[in-house]
């Protein structure tokens, strides 16, 4: 099955600076790529996707980044503010099946 | 519009208490996920509607665990006999024609004591 890993698993980074995270994955097929983003004691949002046909995507001050030979796709956000505080997950899909699966997290904590 | 509703935000259970758990989709979305979340761990799968076929449940941990949506609308995620370790968030997500871009509810939080 599909196994999709995230790192570093805490990221702080001071206001104004800009945070990468990245997402591995298993499963060659996959072809679409999202990343949620939970505060805590909500539920996980949609900020951004891509899928396989592109190598990236922005939306104002977030982006992702596809690497499909590395099998690796990364979420940058500039400029970032406090309120972008929240543990970000990414996830692929199982191929043959129309389910996510998720990594375990990545903590982004912005210093004011 | 309106996103995905559940209810309750909150349950705590007795061990060995039945427990219905209640998810609302986005008008018009065909698929339903129920997923579980631990505490510090990213959603796992559970179960997948089509309208009202049950595609996969292999996610399932028991069958303690029955999640039914009769009329490809609301679902019902039921655990029985509850035990501690059922304790965790339950998140239900729907989407609309893809099934991938899954839009999340915020969740039931179950207490087993």
């Amino acid at each position: 099955g599909e196994n999709v890993e995230q790192h570093p698993s805490t990221l702080s980074v001071q206001e104004g600076d800009s945070a990468v995270i990245k997402c591995t994955y298993s499963d060659s097929a996959s072809n679409y790529f999202p990343w949620y983003k939970q505060e805590l004691g909500k539920r996980p949002q949609l900020i951004i996707d891509i899928r396989s046909n592109v190598g990236e995507k922005k939306d104002q001050r977030i982006a992702v980044t596809l690497n499909k030979t590395a099998k690796h796709f990364s979420l940058h956000i500039t400029e970032t503010q406090p309120e972008d505080s929240a543990v970000y997950f990414c996830a692929a899909p199982i191929y043959g099946n129309n389910r996510l699966a998720f990594g375990k997290g990545n903590q982004v904590v912005v210093i004011p | 519009g309106a996103g995905v509703s559940q209810s309750p935000r909150y349950k705590v259970a007795k061990r060995g208490q039945d427990v219905a758990l209640r998810c609302d989709p986005i008008s018009g979305h065909v698929s339903l996920f129920w997923y579980q979340q631990a505490l510090g761990q990213g959603p796992e799968f559970l179960t997948y509607f089509q309208n009202e076929a049950q595609l996969d449940k292999s996610g399932l941990p028991s069958d303690r665990f029955f999640a039914e949506r009769p009329e490809g609308s609301v679902s019902t995620l039921k655990i029985q006999r509850t035990q501690q370790e059922d304790s965790a968030v339950y998140l239900c997500a729907s989407s609309p024609r893809d099934p991938y871009e899954q839009y999340f509810g915020p969740g039931t939080r179950l207490t087993v004591t």
